[in-house]
């Protein structure tokens, strides 16, 4: 079934630092990806989309490529802050049934 | 004010209890869900509700059952729960199925 990997966390960096989160999925046909944030004692929000191969999602001054060749959906900021600190959840719109699939979260934690 | 709110934020209760989760959004949205997250992380659906209608519902025991007293609520009520049961438990709502979902803050609920 179809299904979103990326990358273990917890992820700890230097403010200014670059952010890379890596996720690839797996999925019979194009589905749309997403891209949810989790502020701490907050629920989960959406951060940025894409619905086709190529597209650009951004928001925040994050972003993320759908690379179909790939199967990949990764997540950058070319500089992050104390305030990105989060739990970042890659997610897909596929199954059967339609469902949002999520991944399980990368933990991001930026240091002043 | 909270966009989507759900209480109680923790629960603990002895196995085979029954207890009900509430859920309220106040985004004037149509549809309503609520996931699973189990102890690997994985956010999974377990009910969706459009209109009062339910409109998904996965492999979930029937101990589990939503109640949407209106359009703005979306309760879980759990019977006779178990062990397995212990997870954290969000609520989120959209105005479109499936498309830029907001999220409760979770309850997390340990089944003694």
């Amino acid at each position: 079934g179809d299904s979103v990997t990326q990358m273990e966390g917890p992820v700890t960096l230097s403010e200014e630092a670059f952010l890379t989160i890596n996720c690839t999925y797996t999925a019979t046909g194009y589905p749309s990806l997403f891209w949810y944030v989790q502020y701490p004692g907050e629920g989960l929000q959406l951060l940025l989309k894409a619905t086709k191969a190529d597209d650009k999602g951004s928001n925040k001054g994050f972003e993320a490529t759908y690379r179909k060749e790939t199967t990949s959906f990764h997540l950058e900021k070319g500089s992050v802050q104390v305030s990105d600190s989060a739990v970042y959840f890659c997610a897909l719109l596929g199954g059967s049934q339609g469902n949002l699939i999520f991944g399980k979260g990368t933990k991001l934690s930026v240091k002043p | 004010d909270t966009a989507v709110s759900q209480t109680p934020k923790y629960l603990v209760t002895q196995m085979g209890n029954d207890k009900s989760i509430k859920c309220e959004q106040n985004l004037g949205h149509d549809t309503m869900y609520w996931y699973k997250q189990d102890s690997k992380k994985f956010l999974k659906i377990m009910f969706s509700y459009n209109n009062k209608e339910l409109i998904i519902n996965e492999t979930v025991p029937n101990r589990f059952s939503p109640k949407s007293p209106d359009k703005a609520h979306l309760n879980l009520h759990i019977n006779s729960l178990e062990l397995g049961d212990s997870a954290v438990y969000f609520c989120a709502s959209s105005q479109e199925f499936n498309e830029k979902l907001f999220f409760g803050s979770g309850t997390q609920l340990s089944v003694l």
